[in-house]
């Protein structure tokens, strides 16, 4: 099982280009999520989907947009990089909240991707 | 505000020598307390799921454990090898989790 997979693994940009990161998951998760995480911070949420097709903002979308066409497949995309979005992005998927009986649920990670923006 | 602070930031023992690892939380509606492993240039690994206060999890040389308001990771006689950063995040009743900032535990042979 490759679990979540995440491509790029290392991207340089220059300010005011755009790029996409690619997460694919093959769990079968219904639920999928963008963090970014910078030195002191911790993880931040950027956007999250509870199912294809849907997406929603978490607590940092401002920048970044989303789409979820396909159940297993994620996309984070920059527009117009700022040296601001310089940071690791994870993306994560799980199971839908329904399945445990407290409803919390375990997040599965991707291996990061290291995005640098000059 | 829902948040989630971790202590110490960073952590070094001998390998052998037990210590805790401290996560203090508020949060509207706990679902769940989680505990994940992240090693350099990887992303986080599950350990633990807490759901209510009192309960315990044990893996190998870990122990997590859950009060109202915060959790302790107690790692016992650990080696080399547990060196990492630990973090901690909680799911409150939305869909969200919080992350605290992470513990980076070097254990030295």
């Amino acid at each position: 099982n490759a679990g979540v997979t995440q491509t790029p693994k290392f991207r340089v940009l220059k300010t005011g280009q755009s790029m996409t990161l690619l997460c694919a998951q093959d769990m079968n998760h219904e639920y999928m999520y963008w963090y970014r995480q910078d030195p002191g911070m911790g993880l931040r949420l950027i956007h999250y989907s509870v199912g294809e097709g849907t997406t929603a903002k978490g607590e940092v979308p401002d920048g970044y947009n989303v789409s979820r066409l396909k159940k297993q497949n994620f996309l984070l995309g920059l527009e117009s990089a700022a040296p601001s979005q310089t940071s690791v992005y994870f993306c994560a998927s799980s199971y839908s909240f329904t399945g445990s009986f407290s409803g919390a649920n375990v997040l599965t990670f991707g291996a990061g991707s290291r995005l640098t923006v000059l | 505000e829902d948040q989630v602070t971790q202590s110490p930031e960073a952590l070094r023992l001998q390998e052998g020598e037990s210590s805790s690892l401290n996560c203090s939380y508020t949060v509207s509606g706990l679902r769940g307390l989680f505990w994940y492993r992240q090693d350099p240039g990887k992303g986080p690994e599950f350990l633990f799921t807490l759901y209510s206060a009192g309960e315990e999890k044990e893996k190998e040389r870990l122990k997590a454990t859950l009060t109202k308001k915060e959790s302790f990771l107690h790692i016992t006689a650990p080696k080399p090898e547990d060196s990492a950063t630990y973090l901690c995040a909680v799911q409150h009743t939305g869909n969200q989790f919080y992350f605290g900032t992470g513990t980076s535990l070097t254990v030295i042979p």
